[in-house]
């Protein structure tokens, strides 16, 4: 079946780590995004790529980094700057960037030891 | 940045009644509008959307509303199912290019 595939589902961070949720598509997607969810508040967008080796930073881009190697995966790193880094992060793709249905991973819980 | 709510925070229905959660929004530039519903633990799921040339739109089981004098967009869920309690929120887009922005949610409880 076609779609979107984050990993791990629950991650662990201890102080001054960084660390990478994985984020894979076969719906031959151009677009992919990353959401981080906190309870109460609406998705807001870390990072979004339109095509390979292209990324460009969202609302809340400080801390996070990504690449865009392949079509199919784009990879999040949290790193140690990221001071409140315990959230729900989900990944989502599109055919048509920023337009297009955003289809959605079932998302990585992140906390920190 | 956009500014996206809703209403009601929370909602409960009994089984076989019908449901309806709102959202407004901010921007009149907004013209494209997605409904999502996202079980616990689970990423987002499309239920439906609706461009700002339509008023209504209709799935299956479901209706979005969009009313742009208002600035108000609904989903009626007809018959709702004890498989509809989640949360669902909608985002709004306001052109290619431009990102989508997410509402804060609404958390629907079905009462068998």
């Amino acid at each position: 079946d076609g779609g979107i595939t984050q990993s791990p589902k629950y991650l662990f961070r201890k102080e001054g780590q960084n660390v990478t949720l994985s984020c894979e598509q076969n719906l031959n997607h151009d677009a992919m995004y990353w959401y981080r969810q906190d309870p109460g508040q609406g998705l807001r967008l870390i990072y979004y790529s339109q095509i390979v080796n292209d990324f460009q930073k969202g609302d809340i881009a400080e801390g996070y980094s990504v690449s865009r190697e392949k079509k199919e995966s784009f990879p999040l790193t949290v790193t140690s700057a990221q001071k409140n880094p315990t959230a729900f992060y989900l990944c989502a793709s599109s055919i048509v960037a920023s337009r297009g249905v955003q289809h959605f991973g079932d998302g990585t819980r992140l906390s920190i030891l | 940045g956009e500014s996206v709510g809703l209403h009601l925070p929370t909602l409960s229905v009994q089984e076989g009644d019908n449901s309806i959660i709102n959202c407004a929004y901010s921007n009149s530039a907004s013209d494209y509008f997605i409904w999502y519903k996202q079980e616990s633990g689970k990423g987002p799921q499309f239920i439906i959307d609706i461009r700002s040339n339509m008023d209504k739109r209709q799935g299956q089981r479901v209706t979005v509303l969009l009313n742009k004098t208002v600035k108000h967009l609904s989903l009626q869920i007809a018959a709702t199912q004890p498989g509809d309690s989640a949360v669902y929120f909608c985002a709004e887009n306001t052109g290619p290019g431009n990102q989508f922005y997410f509402g804060t949610g609404t958390s629907l409880t079905v009462i068998p």
